[in-house]
């Protein structure tokens, strides 16, 4: 099985850098991805580990440490519309229903940014 | 960019009536969709992956007679809740895998539904 553990909530003002990490413990392990979800909206992608090391992909970065197996978002510039849920998610082996490549989703940190 | 749509985005229906929602890929082809069902303040939770063509496969505790998968084409998934219940109110999402992605490995990324909102009364 999979597991990942995510801080459920984390507040920052506007401007300012914020991590948000994950660490994950699975039976088999390809990569991790990132996803912002709005309230009521649907997630959206925004990054994908599957080597260590840094991702950037403008004001936000991913980063991934197999040997430790966690990782963390990174958000840059901090803006009002930041404000979102944000779920790391691995792509792992087989699932329950044993399809493989399926992700298993973090329980999601509530990011809060304040003016 | 890919675009996955549902229909309806929120629907509510009476107890133990069934609810029919779509999932369409409008701009490419789908091998694969998956069905998530998340409540408020909750991670998102797969209830099963379809395939085109061939019957889905439901995660542990997601009852098939329940939740009725079709994936009739490559463009088109659909989740019916049969018999809905006041528990089964929710916020169901789909998403898609695109066939050429996942012909060629890339099948990471997963492009997400706009979601659809369940309230069995």
């Amino acid at each position: 099985g999979q597991s990942l553990e995510q801080p459920s909530e984390v507040t920052a003002v506007e401007g300012a850098i914020v991590q948000i990490n994950c660490t994950y413990q699975t039976s088999g392990f390809y990569g991790l991805s990132w996803y912002q979800q709005h309230d009521g909206g649907a997630p959206t992608f925004l990054s994908y580990n599957a080597l260590d090391g840094l991702e950037e992909t403008g004001r936000f970065s991913s980063f991934l440490s197999r040997s430790d197996s966690y990782g963390y978002l990174l958000l840059q510039e901090l803006q009002m519309k930041d404000s979102a849920s944000y779920f790391c998610a691995s792509r792992g082996g087989a699932s329950a229903s044993g399809g493989s490549y399926i992700p298993t989703f973090g329980r999601g940190t509530s990011l809060i940014v304040h003016p | 960019g890919a675009v996955v749509s549902q229909h309806p985005s929120w629907v509510i229906c009476k107890s133990g009536t069934s609810v029919k929602i779509e999932c369409r890929s409008l701009d490419f082809q789908a091998t694969t969709m998956f069905w998530y069902r998340q409540f408020p303040k909750q991670s998102l939770m797969l209830m099963a992956t379809s395939n085109e063509g061939s019957k889905a496969t439901y995660e542990q505790g997601v009852e098939k007679d329940k939740f009725l998968i079709n994936h009739a084409s490559l463009t088109l998934s659909t989740l019916t809740v049969t018999s809905a219940h006041p528990e089964d109110s929710s916020f169901y999402i789909c998403s898609a895998r695109e066939k050429t992605l996942e012909l060629a490995g890339f099948s990471y990324e997963q492009y997400f539904g706009p979601g659809t909102r369940l309230t069995v009364t």
